[in-house]
């Protein structure tokens, strides 16, 4: 089934040491979002992809970086994590083709674990 | 600037209830869409169900219902004969327009336990 797929589901990292999640779609979506999302809070946009447009929310810490090499896989990097980075990071997906306001469609999230 | 308000954080009710989500909404726009989203202890954001601002017709998808009114700026969400699957995360979203990417402002989120 198409979906939206993100990798890995837990991650533990040490304080400090570089992590990379990852996100793939078989949506052939064009845009592609990176939320945040802590503890009984709201996602968070941190940036999204218009194809390879990147566009990068003005409070998101210079911290966070993502690349989109392709239509279908997106990484979020975090250069230096901090206990304040544990949370679950969620991928988002939406066909702008298909219109104004189209669905985003989230992948089951990789959740963070700073040490 | 967009908002959404989901002014109950938690509704506990038990199995066979109905559970009606309130949501509330600013925006300028004269165009955009509502979302509602589920969010299981998971954590996957699951789509329910989406409305435009130019469809205020209400809608029933099987145990799912919303009453969307625009002059009250309101968009309520109803599940009717809840069940134990339905404990999560309820999300109410705005849709911003095109030029600001279409992102979404989420509402806090309403938590729903249905209890055996």
């Amino acid at each position: 089934d198409a979906m939206v797929i993100q990798n890995p589901r837990y991650q533990v990292t040490q304080f400090g040491k570089p992590v990379t999640l990852s996100c793939s779609q078989t949506l052939n979506h064009n845009v592609m979002y990176w939320y945040q999302q802590k503890s009984s809070q709201a996602p968070k946009l941190l940036f999204h992809y218009y194809d390879k447009d990147f566009n990068n929310e003005a409070d998101t810490p210079d911290n966070f970086q993502s690349r989109r090499p392709n239509t279908s896989f997106c990484f979020l990097d975090i250069r230096s994590p901090g206990l304040g980075d544990a949370a679950m990071y969620l991928c988002a997906t939406r066909d702008e083709l298909a219109g104004v306001g189209e669905t985003q469609y989230f992948g089951p999230g990789t959740r963070l674990l700073v040490l | 600037a967009q908002k959404v308000t989901q002014a109950q954080t938690e509704i506990s009710v038990v199995e066979k209830e109905d559970v009606t989500l309130d949501c509330v909404y600013e925006t300028r726009d004269t165009t955009y869409y509502l979302f509602w989203y589920k969010q299981p202890p998971s954590g996957e954001l699951v789509f329910l169900i989406r409305r435009n601002s130019f469809d205020e017709q209400n809608e029933i998808s099987g145990r799912y219902s919303w009453n969307f009114q625009k002059s009250t700026s309101s968009f309520n969400f109803t599940i009717t004969a809840s069940q134990v699957v339905d404990s999560a995360v309820y999300f109410c979203a705005l849709s911003e327009p095109p030029a600001a990417g279409n992102k979404l402002t989420f509402g806090g989120g309403t938590r729903v336990l249905v209890k055996p």
